[in-house]
């Protein structure tokens, strides 16, 4: 079974350039997260979906950042501008009810360097 | 509010010597509890989860934990550490639908 699948691994980008995000989750899985990692940190949730909802995205920095899952499986995770203090490690996850809902399998992570 | 504390950022052990990592957890209902690995440039891998069964969770690679309600605690464990080992271990604590971690706690392995 394929994991979850994440591009582009690295990017460096310049302040106040726009950058986007792509998450292919486990298939099946109709639940999809979006965490922010910061140097030093643990994880913290942005933005979940079931399906195509956003559900919760009471910590997406709604002004820069924005998020889709149109037809419900991949997703997309965008910041505009990005500014220096987003560099750090976009990690995806997904689960589903069939594997323990409370389970979630991690992609490899996007690590954002902004200069 | 539920959350996680992880005692001590940096752990270092000895090849072959026992492996202890801490996490101490706070949540008003029955936890979910999970321990994750992240090697270097890498995403998290599910290495044990406890999910009110038995106490003690045999997961991955030799390591597994124990979940004491009265301690509020849920430590991983390995009897022998490999040098495989070195990694940065997460606990995390399940509240409704997303998962609230700890922040980390780095293993060194010195042969």
């Amino acid at each position: 079974e394929a994991g979850v699948v994440q591009s582009p691994r690295y990017k460096i980008i310049e302040k106040k350039q726009p950058v986007a995000f792509w998450c292919n989750p486990i298939s099946g899985h109709n639940t999809l997260y979006w965490y922010r990692q910061n140097l030093g940190q643990g994880p913290e949730l942005l933005i979940r979906y079931e399906n195509e909802e956003a559900v919760d995205d009471s910590q997406l920095p709604k002004d820069r950042f924005s998020a889709e899952r149109l037809k419900g499986v991949d997703s997309t995770l965008k910041i505009q501008p990005a500014e220096l203090g987003d560099s750090a490690v976009y990690l995806c996850a997904s689960s589903s009810p069939l594997s323990g809902r409370e389970t979630q399998y991690f992609g490899p992570g996007t690590r954002l360097l902004v200069l | 509010a539920q959350s996680v504390t992880q005692l001590g950022s940096h752990v270092s052990v000895s090849e072959g010597a026992l492996v202890l990592l801490r996490c101490n957890y706070s949540s008003s209902v029955p936890p979910y509890l999970f321990w994750y690995v992240q090697y270097p440039n890498q995403g998290l891998q599910l290495l044990l989860k406890y999910t009110s069964a038995a106490t003690l969770v045999k997961g991955i690679n030799g390591f597994e934990a124990e979940f004491k309600k009265s301690e509020t605690s849920f430590h991983l464990t390995k009897p022998s550490a490999h040098m495989s080992d070195a990694a940065e271990y997460f606990c995390a604590v399940s509240v409704p639908d997303k998962l609230i971690f700890g922040t980390g706690t780095r293993l060194q392995v010195f042969p």
